[in-house]
């Protein structure tokens, strides 16, 4: 139980073009989506919280412009890379919250972005 | 503020030694939880534990045992007769309750354990 995966699981474009990843919760229904960016070598970095049928609340320094979410459903959240440049280049992951349990977040295999 | 510290950046061992992993927090709250993932080479966050503040028994599962420790603020993760296959990157984890700033998760630094054979 407490699937989640992401599509892609790698991606790599041009400058300037937008890039969707998808996030989703296989075996349960998940009211919270996060998204997370890490750096080699580094922690996680919490880029925005995602609750169903609202908008995402971002965290400090993180450009909602660019980085829209979506969370159009119990199940599936998105995250849209907009105009990409070489320095979004990171890996992305994302988590979800199950409804029935309050606190744990079960983590997707991440997507790793290359903007050339 | 909350704040995880993971002062261990790297540790290496040989397989079937014994190795802990530390992990000091910070919080004003009175409820909270505490978490252990890994992230194995291949990236992805595999849970581990989840503990809440109010349940300082300590926790064995197999070769992993966690130590919780309020009166120190440690939530330490040792990980007994190690194995090749326990090289990874191991992130401890803070979160408030829901309630309080939606249960974000604070992660510490991460410490890279590897096993050599």
């Amino acid at each position: 139980g407490a699937v989640v995966s992401q599509h892609p699981s790698r991606v790599i474009c041009k400058s300037g073009t937008s890039v969707k990843i998808e996030c989703r919760s296989l075996d349960f229904q998940a009211t919270t989506m996060f998204w997370y960016r890490q750096f080699p070598k580094k922690s996680l970095m919490l880029m925005a919280t995602s609750n169903e049928g609202s908008k995402a609340t971002y965290e400090q320094g993180v450009e909602k412009d660019k980085f829209l979410i979506n969370h159009a459903s119990l199940t599936l959240s998105t995250l849209t890379v907009t105009s990409a440049h070489p320095e979004d280049s990171s890996f992305y992951i994302c988590s979800a919250r199950q409804q029935a349990s309050t606190d744990t977040q079960y983590f997707g295999p991440g997507t790793r972005l290359t903007v050339l | 503020a909350q704040k995880v510290t993971q002062a261990q950046t790297e540790i290496s061992v040989v397989e079937k030694e014994d190795v802990t992993l530390d992990c000091v927090y910070e919080t004003r709250d009175t409820t909270y939880y505490l978490f252990w993932y890994k992230q194995p080479p291949s990236g992805e966050l595999v849970f581990l534990i989840r503990r809440n503040s109010f349940d300082e028994q300590n926790e064995i599962s197999g070769r992993y045992s966690w130590n919780f420790q309020k009166s120190t603020s440690s939530f330490n993760f040792t990980i007994t007769a190690s194995q090749v296959v326990d090289s990874a990157v191991y992130f401890c984890a803070l979160s408030p309750p829901i309630y309080n700033q939606g249960g974000k998760l604070i992660f510490g630094q991460g410490t890279e354990l590897s096993v050599k054979p």
